[in-house]
């Protein structure tokens, strides 16, 4: 059974960088037709989708994220990662890390997602 | 930039049909996805490809697409049924959700 953690700081100074790494166990993260993503969800609030990257490194970015948003895949950990720089408040969310497949189209798996708060 | 748009609650009585709508435009050349998201839980994909129901969802969960409006449909709803529900597409190579809709069971 495919399984994905999230692990990082729960808490971020504002003005900082947030830094999440997700870990995929029971499965490769090598194969077509899997991409990986990270999806956030603010306190109260609805999803939000923030990036995705193939095994390769292929990546597509949220444009509202993009210019601070970097994510990078470590194919030999089994890995993939999420940095977004110049946080704020409003970046405050529980985040997930998610597969995407591509066959049918949908997130197939989910991580128990983390909370991460943006506070001084 | 590209949005989905959800009615923010919809309500049922147990045993009838809920119908959960996503209208989006262009929605009729892209395909939808739902997700169910119980309290404290991560979210779940119970529909793909507009009417793709992955294996371990209940058959009463089906899903439609009828022009620039896809519809995520459960009949014979039951109170576990009760939870958020958010829709997805894909515009270009951005995977845009709706804002959710809260399904109350009554």
């Amino acid at each position: 059974q495919l399984q994905l953690q999230e692990s990082g700081p729960g808490l971020v100074r504002p003005s900082e960088s947030l830094s999440l790494t997700c870990t995929v166990s029971g499965g490769s993260i090598r194969p077509n037709p899997y991409y990986w993503a990270w999806i956030r969800q603010s306190p109260g609030r609805g999803l939000e989708w923030i990036g995705t990257i193939s095994y390769n490194g292929h990546t597509f970015y949220n444009p509202s994220l993009e210019s601070r948003l970097t994510i990078s895949v470590d194919t030999s950990k089994n890995q993939f990662s999420l940095r977004l720089s110049s946080v704020t408040a409003a970046d405050t969310a529980v985040f997930y890390c998610v597969r995407l497949n591509t066959v049918i189209r949908g997130n197939d798996y989910w991580g128990q997602g983390t909370l991460v708060t943006v506070s001084s | 930039s590209y949005e989905l748009t959800q009615p923010p609650s919809v309500s049922v009585s147990p045993g009838q049909t809920a119908n959960i709508a996503c209208s989006g435009h262009t929605l009729d050349n892209k395909y939808a996805s739902w997700y169910q998201q119980k309290p404290g839980q991560s979210p779940v994909l119970v529909m793909s490809q507009n009417d793709n129901r992955p294996s371990g969802i209940p058959k009463r969960f089906s899903g439609s697409r009828s022009g620039d409006t896809a519809t995520l449909t459960i009949s014979g709803t039951q109170s576990m049924d009760e939870a958020d529900y958010y829709c997805q597409a894909w515009d270009i190579d951005s995977g845009v959700f709706g804002g959710g809709t809260k399904l109350t069971v009554l």
